[in-house]
């Protein structure tokens, strides 16, 4: 079992460029989580994904922001036009097929953006 | 919205002391974890809690859901120089699919 991957795991790109990151679960788990955390801040979540549906999206996911999962498998995330104010970790993080309220989600590395 | 809110922020303690943290909602929660975070790492789940009043333990960890449902709090027994780190609370709601979490307590552990 190889947890939850991410990559890029650090990033930096100019103001206005489009960056695109990569989320791979645990294998098996239908359900995938978006996160960013900035400094000194817990993580705040962006969106939610059960196999390729998207049924979340919090308000925090402008619409510069427009995430993925078309096979139900791996996911990404894109950031259009980058705003300094986007430089945070990004934190995906997948959880097993809920049979009870049992919800246990875990989290990948990170990636960490930075914004010039 | 749902808010969380985790004490102390830090704290700051002698190798081989006991720590205690908690965690309160405004609002009931059927879930709650507690999870640990290094710099520039993604968190990891030490403890999860799914029933009103449960107490469970991870090694010296020991977590409980509190009966209100409204609160948990976290205890390391004997802490030692790698329990250092960032650890934060998270509920889950029941109705939706996110995770809410706390602003997280900054742990230092002095030799």
């Amino acid at each position: 079992d190889t947890g939850v991957s991410q990559d890029p795991r650090h990033k930096i790109t100019k103001r206005g460029q489009n960056v695109t990151f990569r989320c791979d679960p645990i294998s098996e788990h239908n359900r995938l989580y978006w996160y960013r955390q900035t400094l000194g801040q817990g993580p705040e979540f962006l969106t939610y994904f059960q196999n390729e549906a998207q049924l979340e999206k919090s308000r925090l996911l402008s619409d510069r922001f427009s995430a993925e999962r078309p096979k139900g498998s791996f996911s990404t995330l894109e950031i259009q036009r980058t705003e300094q104010g986007d430089s945070a970790m990004y934190l995906c993080a997948s959880s097993p097929p809920r049979r009870t309220l049992n919800t246990e989600a875990f989290f990948g590395q990170g990636t960490r953006l930075t914004v010039v | 919205g749902q808010q969380l809110n985790q004490s102390p922020q830090s704290m700051f303690i002698q190798e081989g002391e006991d720590v205690s943290m908690n965690c309160t909602s405004s609002s009931i929660f059927n879930t709650w974890l507690w999870y640990k975070q290094d710099p520039g790492e993604g968190p990891v789940l030490l403890i999860a809690l799914y029933k009103a009043g449960e107490l469970t333990s991870n090694g010296r960890l020991t977590a409980q859901f509190g009966i209100t449902r409204k609160d948990s709090f976290l205890n390391i027994s004997a802490s030692i120089p790698s329990d250092v780190g960032i650890y934060f609370c998270a509920g889950h709601p029941g109705s939706q699919g996110n995770l809410i979490f706390g602003k997280g307590t900054k742990l230092s552990v002095k030799p």
